[in-house]
């Protein structure tokens, strides 16, 4: 089945470390996103890529940074982890061709800890 | 701008009870309406949508909504709740063609047997 994978699907790391989480998928998809999921916030935008030259920024992309290495990954990186980037991360895509266009896939989420 | 307020971020219903989950919703144009489900340790997946027609949407599971744009309200129903209902559940608008999406805060559905 065409799917949305994520690694790590759980990480534990410390303030101030580098991280980097790897979304790849095999839909064929052109448009590809990143949201973290707080309890009470719901999912917030991170970033956003309607292919691999467009690249956005979502409504919290401040500590964050993405790569868009080819139509496939789409990769979110945090630079210095802090403890309040804590949270569930969610790779997903979308299709802007055909009459799905509108509806989000989503990867099975990354847990992260920060100490 | 866009946005979505799910009311009641926990709720209740015995099993083969009604399920009604409220979402209301605000866009300047014409919205895409949607309601995600999301099952313990897995991502969201889509139970329904709402683009252009039929105002009565029916999704998986047997769960529906309908689009009552006097009311901007998408509210999410299904005649009797069963334990495997139980998850989380996302409202999300989007509005335009560039397809960016916004989520509600989301509600925990407990089904108690």
């Amino acid at each position: 089945d065409a799917d949305v994978t994520q690694t790590p699907r759980n990480r534990i790391t410390k303030t101030g470390k580098r991280i980097m989480l790897e979304c790849s998928q095999t839909k064929g998809h052109d448009r590809m996103y990143w949201y973290r999921q707080d309890p009470g916030l719901g999912l917030r935008l991170i970033y956003y890529s309607f292919d691999v030259k467009d690249i956005n920024k979502g409504e919290i992309s401040d500590g964050y940074s993405v790569s868009r290495q080819a139509q496939a990954k789409f990769s979110l990186s945090l630079e210095s982890a802090i403890p309040n980037q804590t949270a569930l991360y969610f790779c997903a895509t979308s299709d802007s061709s055909g009459l799905r266009y509108n509806e989000q896939f989503f990867g099975p989420g990354t847990r992260l800890t920060v100490l | 701008a866009q946005s979505v307020t799910q009311l009641g971020s926990h709720v209740s219903v015995s099993e083969g009870a009604l399920v009604l989950l409220r979402c209301n919703y605000s866009s300047s144009v014409p919205p895409y309406l949607f309601w995600y489900v999301q099952y313990p340790n897995q991502g969201l997946q889509l139970l329904l949508k709402y683009t252009t027609g039929a105002t009565l949407v029916k999704g998986i599971n047997g769960f529906e909504a309908e689009f009552k744009k006097s009311e901007t309200s998408f509210h999410l129903t299904k005649p009797s709740a069963h334990m495997s209902d139980a998850a989380e559940y996302f409202c999300a608008v989007s509005s335009g063609g560039y397809q960016k999406v916004t989520f509600g805060t989301g509600t925990k559905l407990q089904v108690i047997p």
